[in-house]
């Protein structure tokens, strides 16, 4: 149980086009779900956190306009990454708070590696 | 201080042995602790997580939690080389926003 996928997986785009990177929990309803950077050789980096319904909460630092965080319902949040440039291309992950009994856990997607030329 | 610190490592030790990996955090007020384990080029992946002190045990792995000197670690016994990765220690802080804050995680190494 608590499975979470990430799509795509992978994805490779020009400069100045906007991608988007959906994140879902299969087999339970998640009411937070958080979206992750991971740069290589570095830590997790910890971008915004979304409750279903609501705005996104984002980290310092973080540019709300240009990473759109839209979680349109218990099992789905998406991640746009607007007007894309190459300083964007990193490992992206989401997360999503465990089921009832284990909120607080956080179980992670696969992660996107997105390529920006 | 960092919130919560661990050794980068690299920690290597022979198949077969125990390995034992240390976080330390700053929020005596912390309530969950959890332990991740990352392979390169992948997401983390939960091994457990703990909330009370003393020892919790599932398989090979140990999680060891002393809030009293803000300290929670991770054994790995009988170590195989396929647990060489990153092992991430996470706190759930005081504020209980829902976020976990990590460390920088412990690079482990199992050698044959």
């Amino acid at each position: 149980g608590a499975v979470v996928s990430q799509h795509p997986s992978r994805v490779i785009c020009k400069s100045g086009t906007s991608v988007k990177i959906e994140c879902r929990s299969l087999d339970f309803q998640a009411t937070t779900m958080f979206w992750y950077r991971q740069f290589p050789k570095q830590s997790l980096m910890l971008m915004a956190t979304s409750n279903e319904g609501s705005k996104a909460t984002y980290e310092q630092g973080v540019e709300k306009d240009k990473f759109l965080i839209n979680h349109a319902s218990l099992t789905l949040s998406t991640l746009t990454v607007t007007s894309a440039h190459p300083e964007d291309s990193s490992f992206y992950i989401c997360s999503a708070s465990g089921p009832r009994g284990y909120e607080e856990t956080q179980y992670f997607g696969p992660g996107t590696r997105l390529l920006v030329l | 201080q960092k919130e919560v610190e661990q050794n980068s490592g690299p920690l290597s030790v022979p198949e077969g042995a125990i390995a034992s990996l240390n976080c330390t955090y700053s929020d005596r007020g912390s309530q969950s602790f959890f332990w991740y384990r990352q392979y390169s080029g992948k997401s983390p992946e939960l091994i457990m997580f703990i909330y009370s002190n003393g020892d919790k045990e599932d398989g090979r792995f140990t999680a060891q939690l002393n809030k009293a000197s803000q300290y929670v670690s991770l054994l790995i016994r009988d170590s195989q080389p396929s647990d060489s990765a990153t092992y991430l220690c996470a706190v759930n802080m005081r504020s209980n926003t829902g976020k976990l804050i990590f460390g920088q995680g412990t690079t482990l190494q199992v050698k044959p």
